[in-house]
């Protein structure tokens, strides 16, 4: 059972457009992550999301959780190249155990120029 | 700051020999150290994690295993590697204590088993 899941698995649009991409459940989070990650590498910690409701923007990247903290989505606005790449979210639980994180398949965004 | 390691950076391997990825983080004490695979179109799959030295927690039953024998050292082994171990593997930590939730992955592991 996917516990996470992210839509859609694969997007490719024009440079200067904009986008959403979205990370549902069923089961409510503690708190969530957003990682993007580039073929052969860790992903990278972009956001950390705790609060229901929460927005927090990162540049051109704009993170909300949902109010009843079982989704979320990542906006980004006038898309680059440089945001290509696969973006992938991560959920707790646990809410304070040391166990791992649920993550998404991820979406796999193609910006072109 | 801290930083996180990983060897080797790519491996080819036959079916039935042994493995041993090496895991270590730098810059912080007694942190919780995780091992993901990441296989193409099925996200990460976590494998054990370890709150402490000689603490192993495994997630999945499978042909694997893991170690830690010092505070910043996490290995993962076989003694014989299937074709389904192949993958992407990953190293993640976390800082120590309740309020902190994000993980820090590092490069990486290439694994193919021919």
């Amino acid at each position: 059972t996917q516990l996470l899941e992210q839509s859609p698995q694969f997007l490719s649009i024009q440079e200067g457009e904009n986008l959403t991409v979205y990370c549902n459940s069923s089961s409510v989070f503690s708190s969530l992550q957003w990682y993007r990650q580039e073929p052969g590498e860790g992903p990278v910690l972009l956001v950390t999301v705790v609060t229901g409701g929460e927005v927090k923007k990162l540049k051109r990247l704009t993170f909300q959780f949902g109010d009843a903290r079982k989704d979320s989505s990542l906006h980004i606005t006038a898309a680059q190249p440089g945001d290509t790449g696969l973006y992938l979210c991560a959920g707790d639980r646990t809410g304070g155990g040391a166990d791992g994180l649920t993550f998404g398949k991820g979406t796999h965004l193609i910006i072109q120029p | 700051s801290q930083t996180i390691h990983q060897w080797p950076a790519t491996l080819v391997q036959p079916v039935g020999s042994p493995l041993s990825l090496e895991c270590t983080v730098e810059g912080t004490s007694n942190p919780n150290l995780y091992w993901y695979r990441q296989a193409a179109g099925r996200g990460l799959q976590l494998l054990f994690y370890s709150v402490g030295i000689g603490q192993i927690s495994s997630e999945v039953p499978q042909n694997l295993s893991a170690s830690r024998p010092q505070d910043r050292q996490f290995i993962l082994s076989s003694k014989k590697l299937l074709l389904s171990d192949s993958g992407f593997y990953l190293c993640a930590w976390r800082p120590p204590g309740l309020a902190r939730r994000e993980q820090y992955f590092g490069p990486g592991t290439r694994l193919t088993v021919t």
